[in-house]
């Protein structure tokens, strides 16, 4: 399984960006990357992913470098609830049942504390 | 929240007993998942479903069965529970996404076995 680095901890002020970096150098091309966020004693959050290309939506941007080695997760405008832990996850089938069934595997991720 | 809903939320129990938790979806997805969370091991998988009677081990199965009868509802059994699955329990389902199967997850189950 690739694996991902990602720092333990990250402040950030209220409503400025929040950029979470994330490593995973061993990354395979088929191989997309996930972020989730899990705020305290809640069900971990979908955020985001991609392949290759940036991409955006309601809630975050991710950037992906072009060698696919690492991505930057983006909060534009973090808020006192965008205090959580925030996963970077690399996808990886589960090859036995094929189709698109697959494992998420989340390590300890950055714990992201806005402040006002 | 993709129509999950665990039951139950909290549980006590005592260690040799059997537990069962419960996952249920409202929404027809194929693909269902039991999760642990234990601080200092992040997420694990435990079983996973593919569909009604098809079930496969996680990475984390020992001590545990499942049972996938209807599309909606995903059982978790601990057959003897005993102090090291004290945990708290996650079931996830995968929808469409872009083209792409995106996991979410259920509120979890916090279970204490004593």
């Amino acid at each position: 399984d690739a694996k991902t680095t990602q720092p333990p901890s990250m402040d950030c002020a209220e409503g400025r960006a929040a950029n979470l970096p994330c490593n995973h150098s061993t990354i395979s091309g088929n191989e997309y990357v996930y972020w989730y966020r899990q705020i305290h004693s809640q069900g971990p959050q979908y955020i985001i992913h991609g392949l290759k290309n940036n991409e955006t939506n309601e809630m975050a941007s991710l950037i992906i470098t072009e060698d696919r080695k690492s991505s930057t997760l983006i909060l534009p405008h973090a808020t006192l609830r965008d205090t959580a832990v925030y996963y970077c996850i690399v996808r990886v089938f589960l090859s036995r049942s094929g189709g698109s069934n697959y494992k998420l595997t989340f390590g300890k991720g950055t714990l992201l504390t806005v402040n006002p | 929240d993709a129509g999950i809903t665990q039951s139950p939320r909290h549980k006590v129990t005592e260690t040799g007993t059997p537990v069962t938790l419960r996952c249920h979806q409202t929404e027809n997805h194929r693909y269902m998942y039991w999760y642990r969370q234990d601080p200092g091991h992040g997420l694990r998988l435990i079983h996973y479903s593919y569909g009604v009677k098809d079930t496969d081990k996680g990475e984390v199965s020992d001590g545990y069965s499942v049972s996938r009868s209807k599309t909606e509802d995903f059982l978790l059994t601990l057959e003897s529970a005993t102090s090291s699955q004290t945990s708290v329990y996650f079931c996830a389902i995968s929808e469409p996404s872009g083209g792409w199967e995106t996991q979410y997850f259920g509120p979890g189950t916090r279970l204490l076995v004593l």
